[in-house]
């Protein structure tokens, strides 16, 4: 069964960082391209990032272009996303989730339960 | 930027009505277009990709259309369990979703 698991959200002031991981399972992760997606609380969705299988190609939004990194770990079983900078905007629901990516044609089949950023002093 | 544009924004419906959203991109996204559903407190699920492919495991009353700008899900006969928010997204370049469409009892 594949399972995604988010870690490492929680309270962090503003200008402060964080360190969100996600625990993959189920499947062979270096196969897969892997995205973060937030929510800010009762808002849509915002795609954040995205690494290809290995790490050869990176993507982020504008809005965090500079303060956020993601990694991963295929021997680990593990995507990671280090936010700096945190701002109140930041504020959100992260997401990890798997790109299927059938025929070239990308598309977000299994997602995390989510992890909780509050960036508030 | 690719910017989405879903409408209605929300709709009220009863069990059994035939529902329909559409999804609007700013330039040609030829069929890069995916729909998910999200209930609250979880994580969305895909329900269509490539604007018509219907993920496995989905039930067959959704469906999805549309090439180019203009894409639609179509829900057949509403069930109970499919009140939720639907959102669009296109993978022709970079990412972007809908803003999302709430679908409510009547």
């Amino acid at each position: 069964e594949v399972q995604l698991v988010e870690s490492g959200g929680g309270l962090v002031k503003p200008g402060g960082s964080l360190r969100l991981s996600c625990a993959a399972s189920g499947f062979t992760l270096s196969s897969y391209s892997m995205h973060w997606v937030r929510q800010a609380p009762g808002k849509g969705l915002e795609w954040v990032s995205s690494i290809s299988s290995s790490s050869s190609y990176i993507y982020y939004t504008d809005s965090v272009k500079g303060r956020f990194t993601i990694s991963r770990d295929n021997a680990k079983n593990s995507l990671y996303l280090q936010m700096n900078s945190l701002t109140a905007e930041d504020t959100a629901m992260y997401y990890c989730a798997r790109d299927e990516e059938m025929a070239a044609m990308s598309h977000f089949d299994y997602w995390g339960q989510g992890t909780l950023v509050t960036v508030s002093s | 930027d690719i910017q989405m544009t879903q409408s209605p924004s929300s709709l009220s419906a009863s069990v059994g009505d035939r529902v329909t959203i559409t999804c609007r991109a700013s330039q040609s996204i030829s069929t890069y277009l995916n729909w998910y559903q999200q209930k609250p407190g979880k994580a969305p699920k895909l329900l269509i990709y490539a604007a018509s492919s219907l993920q496995s495991g989905v039930p067959s009353r959704f469906s999805g259309s549309g090439s180019g700008t203009d894409f639609t899900l179509t829900i057949s006969s509403l069930q109970p369990e499919d009140f939720a928010t639907y959102f669009c997204q296109q993978s022709y370049s970079a990412w972007t979703f809908g803003q999302g469409t709430k679908v409510e009892i009547k």
